[in-house]
Parts: structure tokens; C-alpha cells; sequence
């Protein structure tokens, strides 16, 4: 079956770096989405790798290896209002989108 | 503003009750989606329409009825529903990519469903 890990939940501090980790078995690869939720809005698009590497935009920037499976997210210079779950989804041979369940990112002061 | 609007934002509803969510999308996409998001779950893709067109439907129970009248508007009608189908639902919607997939997708801010 086709399955996405993240960690459920991850603690920061405000001004700190953080990285949270996504892992996948999927059926083929097309690319690999990181989207961001705060409580009671919509997701809002983040990044996309379809390609090793790194892709950096701004604070954020998203890590990706195909041969692992493997993906991450890190975030720098952490505020207050990066308090949010971020999700990790693929997109699969038929181009279909498999979500992980989240990661639930506290940020302390 | 992500350019996908959905109402109501929130809802309680009987199990004998009828009716409907309403998702309008501002982008000029030509997909849409439907989602049933529960706490601590991932995302379940529940339709998708191409072009008005359904092209997807994930084995879902047929108290929820897909309707698209046009690539700007979708709507998700609900009757007899069960206590667990309480849940966020989320609309979204894509452009068809050069290959041939779908692009990005962009959510509305979900209706909060509560059965009771």
C-alpha cells in the first residue's frame, strides 16, 4: 500500500531552527508537496520537489531524495505564527495525492 | 485569500437532515476536489471533477452526492449522515499540469460538519 510518515507533533522555540521529516512509499513519483494548516484555515501551499535537492524560499526551504523516500521540511528563524501542522503529501504515478496525517509544530517562546 | 471560498464555514445537523456545502472557486481552474479531513488523519480524497466531469470517486457512501455545474462551482449534498461522518470538509481546486496531471491544489477554508 501507498503510506506517508511524519511525526505527529514536534516542540520549538521562538527564534530557533526546526526540520520535520516526511517519509514515503508510494506507487511511482511525480513530485512531493509541503503544505501548511493553521487551526481552522485551509491549507495553504508551501513547496514542491520533484527533483533531489534542496529548494529554498525564504525562512523555508524543503529537502528531497527520491532513492530514500525521504523529504524534509526545515524552518528558520522560527516566530510565533509558524505554530501550525504541516502536511506532506506525493503525488503518485497516476498523479493522484497521498497525504500524510500532519505534524503538529509548537513554537514556545 | 486563496481565491476558494466555501460556505457554510460551520454546520450542525440532524442524522434525518438534508443539505448542502457550497464551494466557488476565483482561479480558473478546470479540477476540483473534495475532502473529509478528521483529527489526526490524513486527507481523504472523496471526488474529483475534471472539467465538470467526475472522475473520481473513492468509495464513498452514497449519503454524499457530488454536483458540478461548472469548473467554478461545486457542491457536496449530504443526507441521512452519521455521527461519524462529523469532520472538516475541504474543497480545492487545480489547473491541469503541461504533463498532464494536476498542478497545484488550492484549498478553501473548509466547513466544520457536526452530526448529531
Amino acid at each position: 500500500g501507498q503510506n506517508i510518515d511524519q511525526p505527529t507533533e514536534m516542540t520549538a522555540t521562538e527564534g530557533a531552527i526546526v526540520q520535520i521529516n516526511c517519509t514515503y512509499q508510494t506507487s511511482g513519483f511525480n513530485g512531493l508537496f509541503w503544505y501548511q494548516q493553521h487551526a481552522g484555515e485551509a491549507p495553504t501551499f508551501l513547496s514542491y520537489n520533484v527533483l533531489d535537492g534542496l529548494e529554498e524560499k525564504g525562512r523555508f526551504s524543503s529537502f528531497l531524495s527520491r532513492s530514500k523516500g525521504y523529504s524534509y521540511l526545515l524552518l528558520k528563524e522560527l516566530q510565533m505564527k509558524d505554530s501550525a501542522s504541516y502536511l506532506c503529501a506525493v503525488r503518485d504515478s497516476n498523479y493522484q495525492l497521498i497525504w500524510g496525517a500532519g505534524t503538529k509544530l509548537i513554537i514556545k517562546p | 485569500e486563496t481565491g476558494v471560498t466555501q460556505t457554510p464555514r460551520h454546520l450542525v445537523m440532524g442524522m434525518t437532515n438534508k443539505k448542502s456545502l457550497k464551494c466557488e472557486q476565483h482561479l480558473g481552474h478546470n479540477a476540483m476536489y473534495w475532502y473529509k479531513q478528521s483529527a489526526k488523519k490524513p486527507l481523504e480524497l472523496m471526488f474529483v471533477y475534471n472539467f465538470k466531469e467526475q472522475t473520481e470517486n473513492n468509495s464513498v457512501p452514497s449519503r454524499f452526492s457530488p454536483e458540478c455545474p461548472n469548473s467554478s462551482h461545486l457542491f457536496l449534498h449530504l443526507h441521512t449522515l452519521q455521527p461519524e461522518d462529523s469532520a472538516l470538509y475541504l474543497c480545492a481546486s487545480s489547473q491541469e499540469g503541461p504533463a498532464g496531471g494536476p498542478e497545484t491544489q488550492y484549498f478553501g477554508p473548509g466547513t466544520r460538519l457536526l452530526v448529531l
